[in-house]
């Protein structure tokens, strides 16, 4: 149980498109998804929180009209980023806390984009 | 604000060693304790948690004891595989009420590479 998936797993892009991410929590319901990314050999930095039905919140330093997070249902969250550059390339995973749940978080797979 | 410092890495085992990666954690309040694995390409995978001191949480033969008194959760595994291998990640759990609440900060990670 507790799985969380995200698609794409990778995707290249061209540098001013947009891309879209999606997290999906496959057999429990998520209030709260967290939205993290990884650069190389590096720690996961959070961007922002995004609960179910209302706006996400950002952490400082992270671009919300860059990164638009839209928590439309329970078992899903999708992460778009806008007018792409190759500076955003990197590793996004999402995580996903059960409805009722405490602390713990369940991890997507991860999507790695790379913008050229 | 709260914060996570792992033991430098990489460390390199041979098959067999016994394996500890120190984990000491700055919080307010009474945070619960965690420890992620990441293999290589994936997303994380929780380890084990702790949610109050003394607690000891354990799976896969490892073992991490929460320690008010030393600020530590410091990661043990009696013999390693070369399936150990990997990414290993501490990271506490916000108590703070809010929009803070389970928010999850990081250390920078571990890599553990074991030899046959």
């Amino acid at each position: 149980g507790a799985v969380v998936s995200q698609h794409p797993s990778r995707v290249i892009c061209k540098s001013g498109t947009s891309v879209k991410i999606e997290c999906r929590s496959l057999d429990f319901q998520a209030t709260t998804m967290f939205w993290y990314r990884q650069f190389p050999k590096q720690s996961l930095m959070l961007m922002a929180t995004s609960n179910e039905g209302s706006k996400a919140t950002y952490e400082q330093g992270v671009e919300k009209d860059k990164f638009l997070i839209n928590h439309a249902s329970l078992t899903l969250s999708t992460l778009t980023v806008t007018s792409a550059h190759p500076e955003d390339s990197s590793f996004y995973i999402c995580s996903a806390r059960p409805a009722g749940g405490r602390e713990t978080q369940y991890f997507g797979p991860g999507t790695r984009l790379l913008v050229l | 604000g709260n914060s996570v410092t792992q033991m430098e890495g990489p460390v390199t085992l041979s098959e067999e060693a016994f394996l500890t990666i120190n984990c000491t954690y700055t919080a307010t309040g009474y945070p619960s304790l965690f420890w992620y694995v990441q293999y290589p390409g994936e997303g994380l995978q929780l380890l084990l948690k702790a949610t109050k001191a003394d607690d000891k949480g354990s799976n896969k033969g490892f073992e991490a004891t929460y320690r008010k008194e030393t600020t530590s959760f410091h990661l043990e595994k009696g013999s390693v595989q070369v399936s150990d291998s990997a990414v290993y990640f501490c990271a506490l759990a916000s108590s703070a009420g809010g929009t803070s609440y389970g928010k999850l900060t990081f250390g920078q990670g571990t890599i553990l590479t074991v030899h046959p």
